[in-house]
C-alpha cells in the first residue's frame, strides 16, 4: 500500500516548456486535489476531481489543466510554464469531501523550477 | 472569501518549554484539520474537530476548537526536538475544499 505517489520529484524547465505531473494513490479514494505549496503562502489549491469523471477549478488554475484519467490517476499539465509556476506541487486524495470532515492523504511531492 | 490566519509564523523555542499555536478566521467552519508536515515531505493530519469547544489531546499536543468554530489552537507542552516542523491548520471549506492557514515553522532547540 504505496499510499500517494507523484512523478517526478524533482523537475527543470524552461520557460515556454511544457510538462505533466502524475499523480496516483491506491486508496480507492474518491477525491483528488493539486496544491502548489509557495513559501509563506501555505497551500494553494489549483484543481482537484470530487470524483472520477468530474474536475473543478479551485483558487489559482490559471496556467494549469488537469486530467482525472481513471479513479487512481490525477494528472496536472503546465502548458507554457512560466517563472511563476516555480513551487513544490502537492497531490492528494481523500475519500469524500472535506466538508464531511475526512482526511486528505498527500503525496510527497514535486519540486519544480521554471528558469 | 474564506481566509485562516495562523500566528506565529516562526516559533524557535529550547526543548521543555511549551508553546500555542493560534489559527483564527472571521468564517464559520464545519471542522477544522491540524496537520504537521516535514521537510521533503507532505503534510500528515494530527487531528480533526467537529464540535464547537472540543478539545483533543494527542501525548503533548492539545488541540481546541473555538466554541463559535471560527479559530482553535495548538498547544505543545514540554516540547521535543521531534516536534519540530510546519503545522498547518485547514478549515473545511465548500464542500470539496479545505482553506488553510500559511503555516507555523516550529523549531525545537535541544
Amino acid at each position: 500500500n504505496a499510499g500517494v505517489t507523484q512523478t517526478p520529484k524533482f523537475q527543470v524547465l524552461k520557460t515556454g516548456q511544457s510538462m505533466t505531473l502524475q499523480c496516483a494513490q491506491d486508496m480507492n479514494h474518491n477525491s483528488m486535489y493539486w496544491y502548489r505549496q509557495d513559501p509563506g503562502m501555505g497551500l494553494r489549491l489549483i484543481y482537484y476531481s470530487a470524483s472520477e469523471g468530474t474536475t473543478d477549478k479551485g483558487e489559482v488554475p490559471n496556467g494549469y489543466n488537469v486530467s482525472r484519467l481513471n479513479k487512481r490517476e490525477f494528472s496536472l499539465r503546465l502548458e507554457s510554464a512560466a517563472p511563476s509556476q516555480t513551487s513544490v506541487y502537492f497531490c492528494a486524495s481523500s475519500e469524500a469531501a472535506a466538508r464531511a470532515g475526512y482526511e486528505q492523504y498527500f503525496g510527497p511531492g514535486t519540486r519544480l523550477t521554471v528558469t | 472569501t474564506q481566509l485562516l490566519e495562523q500566528s506565529p509564523q516562526f516559533l524557535s523555542i529550547q526543548e521543555g518549554e511549551n508553546l500555542t499555536v493560534y489559527c483564527n478566521s472571521s468564517s464559520v467552519f464545519s471542522s477544522l484539520q491540524w496537520y504537521r508536515q516535514e521537510p521533503g515531505e507532505g503534510p500528515v493530519l494530527l487531528v480533526t474537530v467537529v464540535t464547537g469547544g472540543e478539545v483533543k489531546k494527542l501525548k503533548r499536543l492539545t488541540f481546541q476548537f473555538g466554541d463559535a468554530r471560527k479559530d482553535s489552537s495548538l498547544h505543545i507542552t514540554a516540547a521535543q526536538p521531534g516536534d519540530t516542523g510546519l503545522y498547518l491548520c485547514a478549515g473545511a471549506g465548500s464542500n470539496y475544499q479545505l482553506i488553510w492557514g500559511a503555516g507555523t515553522k516550529l523549531i525545537i532547540k535541544p
